[in-house]
């Protein structure tokens, strides 16, 4: 059974902080993986897709996957009131669907 | 980009009726389209794979003969909930993989069924 794992939370940030959001998989064959954020009622958004060891940065965004520990993270730094949604980790390989944790609900407050 | 639509975004029907829920790629072609459901506070769940020209690869413990699953053009999915049931009330989403050795998928933005 191939599994992704994440902190439910809520997991409650102020303004301006860095948030740190965690995930770990399962399946050693994994290949891509993927961070997305899903407001309340609308459909996933993809923020971030790693694909090797090590960090990925984007604006205000940082990816980190470690393979050995099976263990993806996203950092989000100068967090901001618009960032409050649910965080969906998820991973595949090519050609594949993808499996979703159940997701980290992050609260920004201003 | 890739675009993914859906139609219709929200869908109230009665019990024991059936609704179709169209998925398109706008402007890509997409071989093999997912099918994924989500309830309240959960997260999303895989429902089926769908490959243009062939059957549905159905997961463990979805009734294929309840949902219904037709990939009839590189473009366009349609999932079909027969027979539908309050406990089928749902958000329903697809995706569609960028090519046939992509990892990217593109999502619809969902359709959010409920029967009455």
């Amino acid at each position: 059974q191939k599994e992704v794992e994440q902190n439910s939370g809520p997991l409650s940030v102020p303004e301006g902080a860095i948030a740190s959001l965690n995930c770990t998989y399962s399946d050693r064959g994994s290949q891509s993986f993927f961070w997305y954020r899903q407001y309340s009622g609308k459909s996933p958004e993809l923020i971030m897709s790693i694909y090797s060891n090590g960090d990925k940065e984007d604006g205000r965004f940082t990816a980190q996957l470690n393979k050995a520990s099976q263990y993806v993270s996203l950092l989000i730094r100068d967090s901001q009131p618009s960032d409050s949604a649910t965080y969906l980790c998820a991973v595949n390989q090519a050609g594949t669907a993808l499996i979703f944790g159940k997701g980290t609900t992050l609260s920004v407050s201003s | 980009g890739a675009v993914v639509s859906q139609h219709p975004s929200r869908v109230i029907c009665k019990s024991g009726t059936s609704v179709k829920i169209e998925c398109r790629s706008l402007d890509f072609q997409a071989t093999t389209m997912f099918w994924y459901r989500q309830f309240p506070k959960q997260s999303l769940m895989l429902m089926a794979t769908s490959n243009e020209g062939s059957k549905a690869t159905y997961e463990q413990g979805v009734e294929k003969d309840k949902f219904l699953i037709n990939h009839a053009s590189l473009t366009l999915s349609t999932l079909t909930v027969t027979s539908a049931h309050p406990e089928d009330s749902s958000f329903y989403i697809c995706s569609a993989l960028g090519g046939i050795f992509s990892y990217e998928q593109y999502f619809g933005p969902g359709t959010r069924l409920t029967v009455t």
